[in-house]
């Protein structure tokens, strides 16, 4: 099965910044890289897609990039909403999995 | 709006079958898309269970796949999961999903999610 890290675990950020998590596969996975949102006692939400495509209704401030091992997800100025735990997914291969989570903190 | 919901037992007797049913509205199973179980636990994280098409043709994840039963009722529109010989280990929030699949036969990504029911397993 592949293997996908995320770092850092947490970080504290404030609104208004500019923050990126990375992502890292133990195999290539081409562009078959996703990224969810998942507030607390709430089901994760689809942010982006194929690594850089971005779901209905997500605000621009998202971005991601990347492709082979390496991927990352931007918020390029955080907002209250934004503080939440992160999470990539590859669906390169079966099963697909997921990375350990970023916490995204105040 | 897509919604999903799910349902079933909250505690399960180890040894015993963990069953869920995922209700969806604002959109008939019939018309496509996989449907399928995500689980996620704060030792394991998310685990992708399953999923399931209209047909009744499914995909499992390997790890489980010889516990795990998923079907479909498109009557009724409802989806099910049927986890047998539970332990400790399954304990776990467990969500249903609208799951997009590759024409390749392989998972895309899960874009409609229900609100999560948690399981634990304890006699």
């Amino acid at each position: 099965d592949i293997q996908m890290t995320q770092s850092p675990s947490s970080l504290s950020a404030s609104v208004g910044d500019r923050v990126t998590i990375t992502c890292r596969a133990s195999q290539s996975i081409s562009n078959y890289l996703n990224w969810y949102q998942q507030k607390p006692g709430k089901a994760p939400k689809l942010l982006i897609y194929t690594a850089s495509s971005l779901q209905s209704g997500v605000p621009s401030r998202f971005s991601g990039s990347g492709s082979g091992t390496d991927f990352t997800l931007t918020i390029s100025s955080l907002q209250p909403e934004d503080f939440a735990t992160y999470y990539c997914q590859q669906s390169y291969s079966s099963p697909c999995s997921f990375g350990q989570g970023t916490k995204l903190e105040i | 709006q897509v919604q999903l919901q799910e349902s079933g037992p909250g505690l399960v007797k180890p040894s015993e079958t963990l069953s869920l049913t995922c209700t969806v509205s604002g959109y008939s199973i019939s018309s496509g898309y996989y449907w399928g179980w995500i689980r996620q636990t704060p030792g394991k994280g998310l685990e992708w269970i399953g999923s399931i098409y209209h047909s009744g043709s499914t995909y499992h994840n390997p790890s489980l796949k010889s516990r795990v039963t998923i079907s479909v009722d498109t009557s009724k529109n409802q989806f099910s999961l049927k986890l047998s010989s539970v332990t400790a280990a399954d304990t776990a929030v467990y969500y249903c999903a609208r799951d997009r699949f590759r024409s390749s036969g392989y998972y895309f990504s899960s874009d409609y999610w229900g609100q999560g029911t948690l399981v634990t397993v304890s006699s």
